[in-house]
């Protein structure tokens, strides 16, 4: 079945510590985002990658580092200068097209401790 | 720089009748696409219906339904013949149809809760 895998599905880290989480999907979709979810809050955007080798910053990059070697995955690191980085973290792509809609991977959930 | 309102942080319906969850939009652009998706207690979004600025007829998806006035930036979701499997946190969601860096970038509101009751 193709869809959006994320792992691990819970995480926890000591402050001070980085830690990388894994996004793979098998949709062929050219294009993957990384969105942070807090309670109350909406989805906001980390960072966004249009194509294999390039990526851009969202709207809260600080403290977040991405790279997108191959076309099917775009780990997200979340570094230690990541002030609060306790949150749930959405992957998504997007198929081409006119309306270009995201498809969600089911989360991960970064506890730190 | 886009932003999305949802004025109701919860909202609550009784089985089989019909809720309306508001959405509005701040933007200086003439061509966007707006996305409702739902967000169940798995945490899993899934989208639920879309639509397109220069689309004046409003989009439906079976039981699903948009309200959409462009003039006043204003993008409701109407949900009939609400069922137990409705709830869930709902969000509105932008989107530019202006191609370059930004090009599929969404911009999401605060959310609402929909409680449905037996």
């Amino acid at each position: 079945d193709g869809g959006i895998t994320q792992s691990p599905k819970y995480l926890f880290r000591k402050e001070g510590q980085n830690v990388t989480l894994s996004c793979e999907q098998n949709l062929n979709h050219d294009a993957m985002y990384w969105y942070r979810q807090d309670p109350g809050q909406g989805l906001r955007l980390i960072y966004y990658s249009q194509i294999v080798n390039d990526f851009q910053k969202g709207d809260i990059a600080e403290g977040y580092s991405v790279s997108r070697e191959k076309k099917e995955s775009f780990p997200l690191t979340v570094t230690s200068a990541q002030k609060n980085p306790t949150a749930f973290y959405l992957c998504a792509s997007s198929i081409p097209g006119q309306y270009n809609e995201q498809f969600f991977g089911p989360g991960t959930r970064l506890t730190v401790l | 720089a886009q932003t999305v309102t949802q004025s109701q942080p919860e909202m609550s319906v009784q089985e089989a009748e019909t809720v309306t969850l508001s959405c509005t939009y701040d933007t200086s652009e003439s061509d966007y696409y707006l996305f409702w998706y739902k967000q169940p207690p798995s945490r899993q979004m899934i989208l639920v219906i879309r639509q397109e600025a220069y689309k004046q007829q409003n989009a439906t998806e079976n039981r699903f339904s948009v309200n959409f006035q462009k003039a006043a930036k204003s993008f409701s979701l109407k949900i009939s013949d609400s069922q137990l499997g409705d709830a869930a946190m709902y969000f509105c969601a932008y989107r530019s149809a202006i191609g370059g860096t930004s090009y599929g970038k969404l911009t999401f509101g605060q959310g609402t809760i929909l409680t449905v009751h037996p």
